[in-house]
């Protein structure tokens, strides 16, 4: 299985803030990657599909990027209600699998 | 609205067995392929299993492959997930999650953009 490995695995941050999160595939895995949002007690909710596309209705500010085993989720300008865990998960093969998650907290 | 909503979670002993459900509304579910999500408890999230449309693919993580069947009954607008032999490491929140699908000319990509509330299994003596 292809092994997603996230960092950092938290990471505290003020309202305002750039944030940058990457994702590490242990095999190239093209751009089939997504990133998720999980608040406390929630569903996920999908952020960016394709590694870059942003899904409908997701505000401007979160962004992905990368190819191959490489990505990384960026928050330009953090938000109060951006505080939460985010994953990357990968549909390059079977099993999909996600990344560990990365826990942004308020500083 | 889409609506997707899973029962049949609760207490069952290690060894025992436990078939989930997740009624969907809102959409036409016989398009979409549709898949079973876990996290337990403070963890993170592990994908369980997915369904093709017309119930003619499935696929399976490696933890449960043998034990879980995913199986989807469209005419009910419903998807399932029968649990056998269960263990203690079983224990979590299941989330059904529909599959987008997205398909650019190149590749198509797993896009989860409606889920569940989720359903608590507890696999504990």
């Amino acid at each position: 299985a292809i092994q997603m490995t996230q960092s950092p695995s938290s990471l505290s941050a003020s309202v305002g803030d750039r944030v940058t999160i990457t994702c590490r595939a242990s095999q190239g895995i093209r751009n089939d990657l997504g990133w998720y949002q999980q608040k406390p007690g929630k569903a996920p909710k999908l952020l960016i599909y394709a590694a870059s596309s942003l899904q409908s209705g997701v505000p401007s500010r979160f962004s992905g990027s990368g190819s191959g085993t490489d990505f990384t989720l960026t928050i330009s300008s953090l938000q109060p209600e951006d505080f939460a865990t985010y994953y990357c998960l990968q549909d390059y093969n079977y099993p999909v699998t996600f990344g560990g998650g990365t826990k942004v907290e308020i500083k | 609205e889409v609506q997707l909503v899973e029962s049949g979670g609760g207490l069952v002993q290690p060894g025992g067995s436990l078939r989930l459900s997740c009624a969907a509304s809102g959409f036409t579910f016989s398009s979409y392929w549709m898949n079973w999500v876990r996290q337990a408890p403070g963890k993170g999230l592990e994908w369980v299993a997915n369904i093709k449309q017309d119930g003619s693919e499935k696929y399976y993580v490696d933890s449960v492959k043998g034990r879980f069947t995913i199986s989807r009954d469209n005419a009910k607008n419903s998807l399932y997930l029968q649990m056998n032999s269960l263990r203690a490491e079983d224990t979590a929140v299941y989330y059904c999650a529909r599959d987008w699908g997205y398909c650019s000319s190149t590749s198509c990509y797993t896009c989860l953009d409606y889920w569940g509330q989720g359903t608590l299994v507890t696999v504990s003596s």
